[in-house]
């Protein structure tokens, strides 16, 4: 494969329930994303990680984590899930460096339902 | 803060060219880009514009970018079905995060 892959493709989960959301990719890029994109607010940054072992909090990171043990995966785990965290997550990878454009590569998402 | 603002929809018939304007705060920004997403996938970078550029054409589509103002347009030529999307307006801010705006939906009508 090339490119950028997400797993589950759709979930439904009941409130309080633990979920991870999986991301890997091949192209050996140094950071990592998660987005969710919401109707009318458009894509907004959870998390991200410039290099493997670390991390940073975006936008909007209050009930989830993430981690990067290595550079191909990045998952994004929700402790106790939340009806609000009912979204389309995408992740996406760029080589982010010095002088570059620092293009998105971004996987197809996962659409999860909280009830 | 940093902030991307666009509108939400567009109509436009086919044929008809097509202009999606963008206002952004970061004035340091180094690049500025258009990602498209079509229904049900991820964004796919359309075309960028390095900060130092004040116009960028490539095939049907034409970057303007107006410093000054912090305004950004991107103009599809001849639109057709196939380009309807959302299409969403971002800038690099601080180095390597990218900041999106909430997307323009352009319907195209035969």
């Amino acid at each position: 494969i090339a490119g950028i892959t997400q797993a589950p493709t759709s979930q439904i989960l009941a409130a309080g329930r633990r979920m991870t959301l999986r991301c890997t990719q091949d192209m050996r890029h140094n950071a990592m994303y998660w987005y969710r994109q919401d109707l009318g607010l458009g894509l907004r940054l959870i998390h991200y990680s410039n290099t493997a072992g670390t991390t940073g909090k975006g936008e909007v990171p209050d009930g989830y984590s993430v981690s990067r043990a290595n550079t191909d995966d990045f998952p994004l785990t929700l402790a106790s899930a939340v009806p609000s965290q009912t979204s389309v997550y995408f992740c996406a990878s760029s080589d982010s460096g010095t002088g570059g454009k620092n293009e998105q590569f971004f996987g197809p998402g996962t659409r999860l339902t909280v009830l | 803060g940093e902030d991307v603002e666009q509108s939400l929809f567009l109509s436009v018939r086919e044929g008809d060219s097509s202009v999606i304007n963008c206002t952004y705060t970061d004035s340091s920004s180094t690049y500025l880009y258009w990602y498209k997403q079509e229904p049900g996938a991820g964004l796919q970078l359309l075309t960028y514009i390095f900060s130092n550029m004040d116009m960028k054409q490539d095939q049907r589509l034409t970057v303007l970018l107006n410093k000054k103002d912090k305004h950004l347009s991107l103009r599809i030529a001849d639109t057709q079905t196939g380009d309807s999307a959302i299409y969403f307006c971002a800038e690099l801010a601080g180095g390597f995060k990218t900041i999106f705006g909430a997307g323009t939906r352009l319907f195209v009508k035969a």
